[in-house]
Formats: structure tokens, sequence, C-alpha cells
């Protein structure tokens, strides 16, 4: 049982062009997310999916796409990098149920220069 | 606006004592709390979570404090060991949805 499994640990990007951070679980929870993560700075919310075949906008989307390709598998894609983009980034996912708990991946360290 | 926001952003405790991480939350309406222990370079791991309708939860070595009245979470960790040396965030659930609102963490460090 890997839990949460990101791809790839590190990226350098330079400015405008694109790429896809991976995220598999094998818990096989409802729910999956996608924060970033800034230096000092608390998670905030990209996008989520409550559900297989659904997406909806978290607290900073602009920039971002994803896509909930099954139940185990939920991507983000940066169509043009920029240099704001610059961060640590974690997918987690969760239980059906409305207190269970968030469970993380080791996170995606992405440069853009 | 909805804010979690942590009073000391690094606390430094000598290994063996009692460590007190503190939480300050703004939206009276949150209804479920949760700590998460970050170690470097890794993803967020659960700590102990607690609902809006108790005051107190323990764990291992872990206890959280909730504190309706004036709004305020704490975690406790009691004989603090040099593992326990992590970042340490607070987050809040605003409504029933699944959104979580983070603080921006507490650095606590062990001294040998």
């Amino acid at each position: 049982n890997a839990g949460v499994t990101q791809t790839p640990k590190f990226q350098v990007l330079k400015t405008g062009q694109s790429m896809t951070l991976q995220c598999a679980q094998d818990m096989n929870h409802n729910s999956m997310y996608w924060y970033r993560q800034d230096p000092g700075m608390g998670l905030r919310l990209i996008y989520y999916s409550a559900s297989e075949g659904t997406t909806d906008k978290g607290e900073v989307p602009n920039g971002y796409n994803v896509s909930r390709l099954n139940k185990r598998e939920f991507s983000l894609r940066l169509e043009s990098a920029a240099p704001s983009q610059t961060s640590v980034y974690f997918c987690a996912s969760r239980r059906m149920g409305t207190n269970e708990k968030l469970f993380f991946g080791s996170g995606t360290q992405l440069s853009v220069l | 606006g909805e804010s979690v926001g942590l009073h000391l952003p690094t606390l430094s405790v000598q290994e063996g004592d009692n460590s007190i991480i503190n939480c300050a939350y703004s939206n009276s309406a949150s209804d479920y709390f949760i700590w998460y222990k970050q170690e470097s370079g890794k993803g967020p791991q659960f700590i102990i979570d607690i609902r809006s309708n108790m005051d107190k939860r323990q764990g291992q070595r872990v206890t959280v404090l909730l504190n309706k009245t004036v709004k305020h979470l704490s975690l406790q960790i009691a004989a603090t060991q040099p593992g326990d040396s992590a970042v340490y965030f607070c987050a809040e659930r605003p409504d029933s949805s699944y959104k979580l609102i983070f603080g921006s963490g507490t650095r606590l460090l062990v001294r040998p």
C-alpha cells in the first residue's frame, strides 16, 4: 500500500513551457486534491475532485488545469509555466465522509526560470 | 475573510519537556480542526483532529484543545523528542464541504 504517489519529485521549467504533474492513490479514496506550498506559508488549494468525473476550483486555480483520469489518478497541468508557479506541489486524497483526514503525497518541487 | 494563524512562528524546547503550539482561527462556523506535522522534504502527516462539539482530544503523547469561545486551538506534545522537530500546521474546515484552510505553520525545534 503505497498511499499517495506523486511524480516527478523535482522539475525545472523555463517560462512558457508546459508540464503535467501526476498523482495516484491506492487507498480507494473518492476525493483528491492539489495544493501548493510556498516558503513560510501554509498549503493553498488549487483544484479538487470530490469524486471520479468531477473537478472544482480551489483558492488559487489560475494557470492550472486538472484531469481526474479515473478513481486512482488526478493530474495537474501547467499549460504555460510562469515564475510565480515556482512552488512545492502536494497531492492529497480523502475517503468519503465529512471528517476524514487528508493523506498527502511527498510533493513535487517545481522551479520555473 | 477566513484565516487560520499561529502565534509563534518558531518554538524551541528542551528534549523531554512538553511543547504547546497555538493556533487562532477566525471562522466561528468551523466545525472540524486538524493538526499536521511536516518534516523537511516530506508531505504533511496527520497528527490528530477534533470536532467542534469537543473541547479536548488525546492521542499518543499529543493532546488537542479547542476553545471555541476565543477561537483558539492548541497542540500539546508530551515529553518532546528529537523526532518531533518539524513544522506543525493547524487547519480548519469552515463549512460542511471538503475545504480545509491551513495556517502558515510553526517550526518546532527540539534541543538535545
